[in-house]
């Protein structure tokens, strides 16, 4: 059975400070990296993603991946009361008749003002 | 933005009584899928397809059917809705050579 982790959460950070969100995969053969955020109440919709080891920029968004240690992190910057939402990580995982996604649980992060 | 579209988007209903969600999307995406969310918990696939006259289960035992007759629509539907079915329901499309999925808003059913 393949698993995504994430911590829960909450992660509270007061605006303007970075925000880092971690998670961790089993497969080992997993390739592809996805960071999806997801506001209460609302569809989860795709901010990131990531295939190959070090890191991607895209604004104040940044994905970093370590396949050896199998862990993929967001972090973003300059955090904005806007970003409090629900984060999701997601790893594709191959099933009989092809791919999907596997999403973690999410890590919520809380941003003050 | 996606253009994936679910009804009904607030359902509930009565022990007993069959449902269909509707999820359609024109985009013309092979790929859809079915997942279910409970508040604060992991989105779990029940059911995907590749295309027309293909659908497949997914992680999560479910006592949902789905079809995909044509392209644009994937129904999932409950025979005999039960309290154990209460949850949101977020259908997804994907095209075949990419991997980003695009969410419909998603239906909350809540069965009494």
């Amino acid at each position: 059975q393949k698993e995504v982790e994430q911590n829960s959460g909450p992660l509270s950070v007061p605006e303007g400070a970075i925000a880092s969100l971690n998670c961790t995969y089993s497969d080992r053969g997993s390739q592809s990296f996805f960071w999806y955020r997801q506001y209460s109440g609302k569809s989860p919709e795709l901010i990131m993603f990531i295939y190959s080891n070090g890191d991607k920029e895209d604004g104040r968004f940044t994905a970093q991946l370590n396949k050896a240690s199998q862990y993929v992190s967001l972090l973003i910057r300059d955090s904005q009361p806007s970003d409090s939402a629900t984060y999701l990580c997601a790893v594709i995982a191959t099933y009989q008749a092809g791919t999907a996604l596997i999403f973690g649980k999410g890590t919520t992060l809380s941003v003050s003002s | 933005e996606a253009d994936i579209y679910q009804t009904p988007r607030y359902l509930v209903i009565g022990t007993g009584k069959k449902i269909t969600l509707e999820c359609s999307q024109t985009m013309g995406h092979d790929k859809m899928y079915w997942y279910q969310q409970d508040p604060g918990m992991e989105l779990h696939l029940i059911h995907y397809s590749y295309g027309v006259n293909s659908t497949e289960k997914g992680d999560l035992s479910s006592e949902s059917t789905v079809s995909r007759i044509r392209t644009e629509h994937f129904p999932l539907t409950l025979e005999s809705a039960r309290p154990s079915h209460t949850s949101q329901y977020l259908c997804a499309s994907q095209d075949r050579d990419f991997y980003e999925q695009y969410f419909g808003p998603g239906t909350r059913l809540t069965v009494t």
